[in-house]
């Protein structure tokens, strides 16, 4: 089945400790990307990768790293996260844009809390 | 700077249409997207407009014009089950994706 994962769904941390949210896909895409999203903002943009070794900064780049070693895996990293950083997160995948659909598949989500 | 606008909110009857509208201004175009967020769920995926002009998906429409700045998602014989936000994003001469903050649709019995 054709699935973006992300892991965990659920996390409370106090702040300065540091967290990795892992995403894989397993639908051979190039293009990933790692959302948060607020009530009253909408989805935005963390860092997007168009291939393994290539990351760029979206919307909101702050407090957050990622790496794209294997082109299935694109981890989310935040090194001393900060309550402003509560929020819902998304990963989602696609192939790279005009190479035919451009549908983005999004993971189910993680909810974390930085107290 | 790059900006996506979509009412806030839209209340529409059981078995009627609704238009939901999206305008944007952004760095390049690479396409315009239409996303359904159920509460608490991730993002699926509705549509895509890469050239100006309607595209039809059963009940679910999408519209483009790239000279206005401008696109609507039209839904027809509304469904209970269509209640959710409706999300419009526009992907940058960068590859980025730009997202509006989203239309939340009521349907009323």
């Amino acid at each position: 089945e054709a699935q973006v994962t992300q892991n965990p769904r659920y996390l409370i941390t106090v702040t300065g400790k540091k967290l990795t949210v892992t995403c894989s896909q397993n639908m051979n895409h190039e293009y990933m990307s790692w959302y948060r999203q607020d009530p009253g903002l909408g989805l935005r943009q963390i860092y997007y990768s168009m291939n393994v070794e290539v990351t760029d900064k979206g919307d909101v780049p702050e407090g957050y790293k990622v790496s794209r070693k294997e082109k299935r895996n694109f981890p989310l990293i935040l090194e001393s996260p900060s309550p402003n950083q509560t929020s819902l997160y998304f990963c989602a995948s696609s192939l790279l844009p005009g190479q035919g659909t451009d549908t983005q598949y999004f993971g189910p989500g993680t909810r974390l809390t930085v107290l | 700077g790059q900006n996506i606008d979509q009412p806030t909110e839209m209340t529409a009857t059981e078995g009627a249409i609704v238009q939901i509208n999206c305008t944007y201004q952004t760095s390049g175009f690479n396409g315009l997207f239409w996303y359904q967020q159920h509460a608490g769920e991730a993002p699926t995926f509705l549509s895509y407009n890469v050239l100006d002009g309607l595209e039809e998906k059963g009940r679910f429409s999408s519209f483009l014009s790239r000279s206005k700045g401008y696109s609507y998602l039209l839904l027809k014989e509304l469904q209970m089950k269509d209640s959710a936000s409706y999300l419009c994003a526009v992907m940058d001469s960068n590859y980025q994706l730009i997202w509006g903050a989203g239309t939340k649709l009521i349907i009323k019995p």
